[in-house]
């Protein structure tokens, strides 16, 4: 399957300042990219996505970007809050029946 | 009503037992998915079923055998439980094709605790 690597695994960040998560994957097939956020105890839930004919997309505070040739993508949230403390995975597909998962990005929002 | 549902949520059994997690889904999806995750929090796919028909087995032992009865359900069993089962699986559907906006939804997640 798709190899999906994620960094970091860890980010604390100032209430109010920026953060900014990115993934590599190893399948030039794939062609959909959908980031998650797990709370503690709670089921993963999309947040954004993303598919390769789109460079970038923004939503409120939150942005992905994705660069096909070089195989990245990365996940932007700007003026964080501390409910946006939480795991992030990235993920990447070849665009049906297949979901593979990015290691998880804890991140800390410090008020 | 809840999407994608599994039970039981909770479950604590000894070593050698055999188990089993249902799921169903309401939203006429026609792809299901077991993952698997651990204690690092790593989630990775373990099947993924389209119509009833088995996509993806991601080299997971044969004591996990998934079996989907209709495509609005896909149900796990796990035989010979070993400590190293322990997990938090989860459930999930989606449409066939995915993309801007057709994704995966979980169920809830069943908290496995071998002992």
């Amino acid at each position: 399957g798709e190899n999906v690597e994620q960094h970091p695994s860890t980010l604390s960040v100032q209430e109010g300042d920026s953060a900014v998560i990115k993934c590599t994957y190893s399948d030039s097939a794939s062609n959909y990219f959908p980031w998650y956020k797990q709370e503690l105890g709670k089921r993963p839930q999309l947040i954004i996505d993303i598919r390769s004919n789109v460079g970038e997309k923004k939503d409120q505070r939150i942005a992905v970007t994705l660069n096909k040739t070089a195989k990245h993508f990365s996940l932007h949230i700007t003026e964080t809050q501390p409910e946006d403390s939480a795991v992030y995975f990235c993920a990447a597909s070849w665009g049906a029946n297949n979901l593979f998962f990015g290691t998880g990005t804890r991140l800390t929002v410090i008020p | 009503d809840t999407a994608v549902s599994q039970t039981p949520k909770y479950l604590v059994t000894q070593m050698g037992n055999d188990k089993s997690i249902k799921c169903e889904q309401n939203l006429g999806h026609d792809t299901m998915y077991w993952y698997k995750q651990d204690s690092k929090k790593f989630l990775k796919i373990m099947f993924s079923y389209n119509n009833k028909e088995l996509i993806i087995n991601e080299t997971v032992p044969n004591r996990f055998s998934p079996k989907s009865p209709d495509k609005a359900h896909l149900n796990l069993h796990i035989n010979s439980l070993e400590l190293g089962d322990s997990a938090v699986y989860f459930c999930a559907s989606s449409p066939t094709q995915l993309g801007a906006g057709n994704t995966i939804y979980f169920g809830e997640g069943s908290w496995l605790t071998v002992v």
